[in-house]
């Protein structure tokens, strides 16, 4: 099935910092690729999406673009604010089963 | 507004004792899911159903239980033969499931403490 390769956390930032968390995948094909945020004491939810190569999803500042090549989609953010802070997680379309890994934690001091 | 509901949000069970976690979800969903999380640990699969009336085992099964008679409600019953019960359980949904499953919606979880 697919899956999904995620840095180890915590990140640490202080506000406005640049954010990078990296992620490859391996799949059959080219499924659609997400991102979750998991704010504490919540549930996880949809951060942004792509559905085919080269596209780029976005939201509320964060981006994240479809590449083929290097079967990554890493996760980006120009300025991260402390309400950022929160798990992110890196997931395919396309398994079987949804898989989910550790994620990635995300501390921004102010 | 659609979306998933889980009940209770807190929930205190003494040793020995079954608890059910409900999980119900307005999205026309066909695929439903549940889902452990331990402190800082990603999510582990319990179980899942495709569709009424029929669900599969996930990773982590024993010594919990599901059924799926109607489409939209996925309970989860926690039992006394599950070892080590107290974690933030998650509900979540699909469209479809496999390939064409898209996004998982989720629900906001349940807190499982045993005293």
């Amino acid at each position: 099935g697919n899956s999904v390769t995620q840095m180890e956390g915590p990140v640490t930032l202080s506000e406005e910092a640049f954010l990078t968390i990296n992620c490859t995948y391996t799949a059959t094909g080219y499924p659609s690729l997400f991102w979750y945020v998991q704010y504490p004491g919540e549930g996880l939810q949809l951060l942004l999406k792509a559905t085919k190569a080269d596209d780029k999803g976005s939201n509320k500042g964060f981006e994240a673009t479809y590449r083929k090549e290097t079967t990554s989609f890493h996760l980006e953010k120009g300025s991260v604010q402390v309400s950022d802070s929160a798990v992110y997680f890196c997931a395919p379309e396309g398994s079987y089963i949804p898989t989910f890994g550790r994620g990635t934690s995300l501390i921004v001091h102010p | 507004d659609g979306g998933i509901t889980q009940s209770p949000k807190y929930l205190f069970r003494k040793e020995g004792q079954n608890v059910t976690l409900s999980c119900e979800q307005n999205l026309n969903h066909d695929a439903m899911y549940w889902y452990r999380q331990d402190p800082g640990q990603g999510l582990r699969l319990i179980y899942y159903s495709q569709i009424v009336n029929d669900f599969q085992k996930g990773d982590i099964a024993e010594g919990y239980s599901v059924s799926r008679e109607k489409k939209e409600s996925f309970p989860l019953t926690v039992t006394s033969a599950q070892k080590n019960p107290t974690a933030f359980y998650l509900c979540a949904s699909s469209i479809g499931a496999g390939l064409l499953s898209g996004e998982l919606f989720f629900g906001e979880g349940s807190r499982l403490t045993v005293l």
